[in-house]
């Protein structure tokens, strides 16, 4: 059975820094790009980040990048995002979800995100003071 | 980048009902790179539909994806008490994701 377990989350200060984890069991880790998703209190889905399986390719949406770092560790079947620069609005669900049916664009030589298929349950980030 | 736009907001039914929820893309979708998830209550989301109409695994049959280029739907042949949940439809296939807004379905 797919398991994705983040954790990690709590309530920081503006400006500070957090980093979540997300622990990955019951399929290839490795074999699969990855995602975190947020979504505020009482809103919608917003994607956030996306890593592929060797870490070759990264995305971000505008509203994170260069405040947030998404990495992984194949070898602990784990991913990562590390959130500095935090923002009230930044306050929200994140998930982790497993990526499928992504490909290869060998015009651009990335990776192109996929559907999500398994989610975890989240990790509640609360950024206030 | 790409903004899905569903419709409606909200939509008011009873069990037994036929659902169609609208999502409209700003400009084409290729390769039919449309998803639809259901998310309950305290809940994560859950994958419904791909390819805008390839089924999730497990998921009933009374669930189904329609349509291409800018135009999709999510079709629920007869509400069960459990299909009361919001729906967001979903682009990918790029190098960002693109949720719409959601679509409530409340029991009326």
């Amino acid at each position: 059975e797919v398991q994705l377990v983040e954790s990690g989350g709590g309530l920081v200060q503006p400006g500070g820094s957090l980093r979540l984890s997300c622990a990955a069991s019951g399929f290839t880790f490795s074999s699969y790009s990855m995602n975190w998703v947020r979504q505020a209190p009482g809103k919608g889905l917003e994607w956030v980040s996306y890593i592929s399986t060797s870490s070759s390719t990264i995305y971000y949406a505008d509203s994170v990048k260069g405040r947030f770092t998404i990495s992984r560790d194949n070898a602990k079947n784990s991913l990562y995002l590390q959130m500095n620069s935090l923002r009230a609005e930044d306050t929200a669900i994140y998930y982790c979800a497993r990526d499928r049916g992504g490909y290869y664009d060998i015009l651009t030589g990335h990776y192109r995100g996929g559907y999500f298929d398994s989610w975890g349950q989240g990790t509640l980030v609360t950024v206030s003071s | 980048e790409i903004v899905l736009t569903q419709s409606p907001g909200t939509l008011s039914l009873s069990p037994g009902d036929r659902a169609t929820l609208s999502c409209r893309a700003s400009q084409s979708v290729s390769s039919n790179y449309l998803a639809w998830y259901q998310q309950k209550p305290g809940q994560a989301p859950r994958l419904l539909i791909y390819g805008a109409s390839s089924r999730a695994t497990d998921i009933p049959d009374r669930f189904s994806g329609s349509g291409s280029g800018t135009d999709f739907a999510l079709t629920i042949s007869r509400l069960e008490p459990e299909d009361f949940a919001v729906y967001y439809c979903h682009h990918y296939g790029s190098s960002t994701g693109t949720f719409g807004q959601g679509t409530k379905l409340e029991i009326k």
